[in-house]
């Protein structure tokens, strides 16, 4: 079983959707939780980091943060073409080093 | 404020070549870090750099070495290149060392994509 668990899509929703992306992890370890996003021929651009369990906005992004059942998610609200990209979930613990999941693909079409 | 720069951004060799990849890291940041990110995965940490000591390794054997430099520029070379090495090789800087990405995120670079033949 690997360290984190993020399905990898892809996942096509309309223009304007709700969009959840998810992960899971095994290590009770990891306090600090991040979220990639990935444009195709690009490197990884940090999106939101959260520390522990609980929820933290900016702007159409929210990021939610279950440690009771190792479980994180990445809302994207009002979703655009834009947003179309791999979402890759990042967490680590006493550690400098994030464990990375393999990444979403995301699909958003006019 | 630069970003982060890599060079080449392509590069195609033959099994048992060895290559070098470039890294200027972002203004001001003392640590860099390289990662291999293979088709549909993740990035896979290979090793960290902090004031040009190695300070951090991941599962990668000892034929993936770097250097990083004082003006916090870095390498990665890579000795008897196998198949399954071809990735996109990613280069991040942050701030410190031994600090938590909480505090210190990643600043990637848009990576090289090495092709082993």
């Amino acid at each position: 079983q690997k360290e984190v668990e993020q399905d990898p899509g892809p996942l096509s929703v309309p223009e304007g959707a709700i969009v959840s992306l998810n992960c899971t992890y095994s290590n009770s370890a990891f306090q600090y939780f991040m979220w990639y996003r990935q444009y195709s021929r690009k490197g990884p651009e940090l999106l939101m980091y959260t520390y522990s369990s609980g929820n933290k906005e900016d702007g159409r992004f929210t990021a939610q943060v279950d440690k009771s059942s190792k479980y994180i998610s990445l809302f994207i609200r009002d979703s655009q073409p834009s947003d179309s990209a791999t979402y890759l979930c990042a967490m680590t613990g006493g550690s400098y080093i994030p464990t990375f999941g393999r990444g979403t693909s995301l699909i958003v079409h006019p | 404020e630069t970003g982060v720069t890599q060079s080449p951004t392509h590069l195609i060799k033959t099994r048992g070549q060895q290559v070098t990849l470039r890294c200027s890291s972002q203004s001001g940041h003392n640590t860099v870090s390289w990662y291999q990110q293979a088709l549909g995965q993740g990035p896979q940490f290979i090793f960290q750099y902090y004031r040009e000591e190695e300070n951090g390794r991941g599962n990668f054997p000892p034929r993936f070495s770097g250097l990083q430099f004082p003006n916090y520029s870095s390498e990665l070379n890579v000795n008897a290149l196998e198949l399954d090495d071809s990735a996109l090789y990613l280069c991040a800087s942050s701030l410190a060392g031994g600090a938590s990405s909480y505090n210190s995120p990643l600043h990637f670079g848009n990576g090289t994509r090495l092709t082993v033949t």
